[in-house]
């Protein structure tokens, strides 16, 4: 199974800036996925990034707030501009192996405070 | 017994009891199911899948139900333990889609009572 590794595993920022939240997978992988889970709930994806091609955000997302970055088959970045405390949230990446009939791994999570 | 807390639902049993830990999904469409376990600050972690032409999958102290009538899914973990203790989400996709997209339930809280 995949290993996925995200920095900084927390940080607390102020409002008004912009964290970029690194994701690291110990094998090449096409599909990257990042999601958000606000306290005390379920994951929501925000995007869908492949290599090669632009991120697919879902509804409610855009990519002046979310911008990702997919420039290898390793490695994704997703940054949250302009924050708000409304952006707080644990910010997880994930990858799916193979075909599409296969389990999904997740990273560790980024816990994001905005202050 | 189970009760709606702030956020998610809670369910709490005795060590060694087993438990039922249930989700309703939405799209009639989805052929594919997991349920994940996500441990206080750590990323779900897999815990059993099932596909839709199957309805009872087992694993290793875990059971995975679908029924496909009613768009149901339930795990049911064997003589529970302290271990046990986390926050259970079920997740569903669509094969045919072509997204790859994991759609993920509310989540319950299982709480394990020693």
């Amino acid at each position: 199974s995949a290993v996925i590794s995200q920095k900084p595993s927390r940080d607390i920022c102020q409002r008004g800036t912009s964290l970029t939240i690194q994701c690291q997978v110990d094998s090449q992988v096409t599909m990257m996925f990042w999601y958000r889970q606000q306290p005390g709930q379920s994951l929501t994806l925000i995007a869908t990034a492949n290599q090669g091609s632009e991120a697919t955000y879902e509804s409610g997302f855009v990519i002046d707030k979310f911008p990702i970055s997919r420039p290898n088959l390793t490695f994704s970045t997703l940054t949250v501009s302009n924050m708000s405390p409304e952006d707080s949230s644990i910010y997880l990446c994930s990858t799916r192996e193979g075909t599409m009939n296969t389990e999904a791994f997740f990273g560790q999570g980024t816990r994001l405070t905005v202050v | 017994g189970e009760s709606v807390g702030l956020h998610l639902p809670t369910l709490s049993v005795q060590e060694g009891d087993n438990s039922i830990i249930n989700c309703a999904y939405s799209n009639s469409a989805s052929d594919y199911f997991i349920w994940y376990k996500q441990e206080s600050g750590k990323g779900p972690q897999f815990i059993i899948d099932i596909r839709s032409n199957m309805d009872k999958r087992q694993g290793q102290r875990v059971t995975v139900l679908l029924n496909k009538t009613v768009k149901h899914l339930s795990l049911q973990i064997a003589a529970t333990q302290p271990g046990d203790s986390a926050v259970y989400f079920c997740a569903e996709t669509e094969s045919g889609a072509g997204s790859y997209q994991l759609t993920f339930g509310k989540g319950t809280k299982l709480s394990v009572i020693p």
